[in-house]
């Protein structure tokens, strides 16, 4: 399976600002995923990043919330945008392999 | 639209003995996946075992297996010989087969005592 990485691992952001999140895959995949899991939550997904368009969100979740690249196959950053505290949480990148999906080690994510 | 149940928040058990965790979900669709990630302390999510819908036979992977039953829409996880790393979160998920979209049970919290 693919080897899937995250920068940051965790942040402590201050309310009203922006936050980056990195996600790299050890080789070419065709789809990535962006999850959230909120504090004693299950995930959900955010959106799909597609490479050389658009992502794809779903309901809940808007592009200027959260705008996603995805400038080729091995590399897609999230951005949580204009921060709040309901947005603490854990995010988490996901790769899709054949009818199976891998998932990064999550960026733990506390808005003051 | 698709649905999973995990109806044991909690589930505790002593090392070495064997535990099963539930899962149900709701769906129209003939053609879909089902799978149990493992979710340590580390947030890390690990896929622990995979079940296409049209198999009949359940997968095991070592001392993970599931019983798979179509008709009833269940999908329980068993451990088997339970180790203290088996301590985490567990999560079934459903995927429908043409699409890639992850649908996550509420999670089932799995302690494992010494």
């Amino acid at each position: 399976s693919a080897v899937i990485s995250q920068k940051p691992s965790r942040d402590i952001c201050q309310r009203g600002t922006s936050l980056t999140i990195q996600c790299q895959v050890d080789s070419q995949v065709t789809m990535m995923f962006w999850y959230r899991q909120q504090p004693g939550q299950s995930l959900t997904l955010i959106a799909t990043a597609n490479q050389g368009s658009e992502a794809t969100y779903e309901s809940g979740f808007v592009i200027d919330k959260f705008p996603i690249s995805r400038p080729n196959l091995t590399f897609s950053t999230l951005t949580v945008s204009n921060m709040s505290p309901e947005d603490s949480s854990i995010y988490l990148c996901s790769v899709e392999e054949p009818n199976e999906q891998f998932f990064g080690p999550g960026t733990r994510l506390t808005v003051l | 639209a698709q649905t999973v149940t995990q109806s044991q928040p909690e589930m505790s058990v002593q090392e070495a003995e064997t535990v099963t965790l539930s899962c149900t979900y709701d769906t129209s669709e003939s053609n879909y996946y089902l799978f149990w990630y493992k979710q340590p302390p580390s947030r890390q999510m690990i896929l622990v075992i995979r079940q296409e819908a049209y198999k009949q036979q359940n997968a095991t992977e070592n001392r993970f297996s599931v019983n798979f039953q179509k008709a009833a829409k269940s999908f329980s996880l068993k451990i088997s010989d339970s180790q203290l790393g088996d301590t985490a979160m567990y999560f079934c998920a459903f995927m429908k087969g043409s699409s890639y979209k992850l649908i996550f049970g509420s999670g089932t919290r799995l302690l494992v005592r010494p």
